[in-house]
């Protein structure tokens, strides 16, 4: 079955623990990317990924950081976590040709920062 | 200025009327236009992509574009209480850009 997972699904951490969410798609994608969720605020992406070893900042990329080692996998890494990063989390990947293709999303990690 | 701009709403319907959900754009080199339908809590899934001004009808659902207007809107016929969810508009650009939503709920 073609699909992105992501883990952990739920996850309660505290302040400055560093945490990683593992993002993994099986359909050949080129193109990943992070988002988070917020009430009121909709979809913004965090980091994106174009290829395997190519990343780049989206709208609110301060505190994350990622890796695209191989193309299936895009992990997100908060490495002192703050409550502010308390969230909903999205994984996404798509086909990336001459332009964007429809992306396809994981199903979410909620983050709770103490 | 947003990139992509959807009304918040919300959006109230009765069941069986015909729902409107309207989004503009500001990127006019923009190829790709898509809707999502949102549950409460779930991930964003794909229900309509459109390229090309004019209409694509996809059962219930039909999209509309007009680039020269950098307008795209959805139309839900015969509006269902499952229907009831956050539609999202996103278009591509210099990167894949989402609207805030626009939440529909549909009255039975």
């Amino acid at each position: 079955e073609a699909q992105v997972t992501q883990n952990p699904r739920y996850l309660i951490t505290v302040t400055g623990k560093k945490l990683t969410v593992t993002c993994s798609q099986n359909m050949n994608h080129e193109y990943m990317s992070w988002y988070r969720q917020d009430p009121g605020l909709g979809l913004r992406q965090i980091y994106y990924s174009m290829n395997v070893e190519v990343t780049d900042k989206g709208d609110v990329p301060e505190g994350y950081k990622v890796s695209r080692k191989e193309k299936r996998n895009f992990p997100l890494i908060l490495e002192s976590p703050s409550p502010n990063q308390t969230s909903l989390y999205f994984c996404a990947s798509s086909f990336f040709g001459v332009s964007y293709n429809e992306q396809f999303f994981g199903p979410g990690t909620r983050l709770t920062v103490l | 200025q947003k990139e992509v701009e959807q009304n918040s709403g919300p959006l109230s319907v009765p069941e069986g009327a015909i729902a409107s959900l309207n989004c503009t754009y500001s990127d006019r080199g923009s190829q790709s236009f898509f809707w999502y339908r949102q549950y409460s809590g779930k991930s964003p899934e794909l229900i309509m992509s459109i390229y090309s001004n004019g209409d694509k009808e996809d059962g219930r659902f039909t999209a509309q574009l007009n680039k020269a207007s950098q307008y795209v809107s959805l139309l839900i016929r015969d509006s269902q209480p499952s229907d009831s969810a956050t539609y999202l508009c996103a278009v591509d650009g210099n990167q894949f850009y989402f609207g805030t939503g626009t939440s529909l709920t549909v009255i039975p």
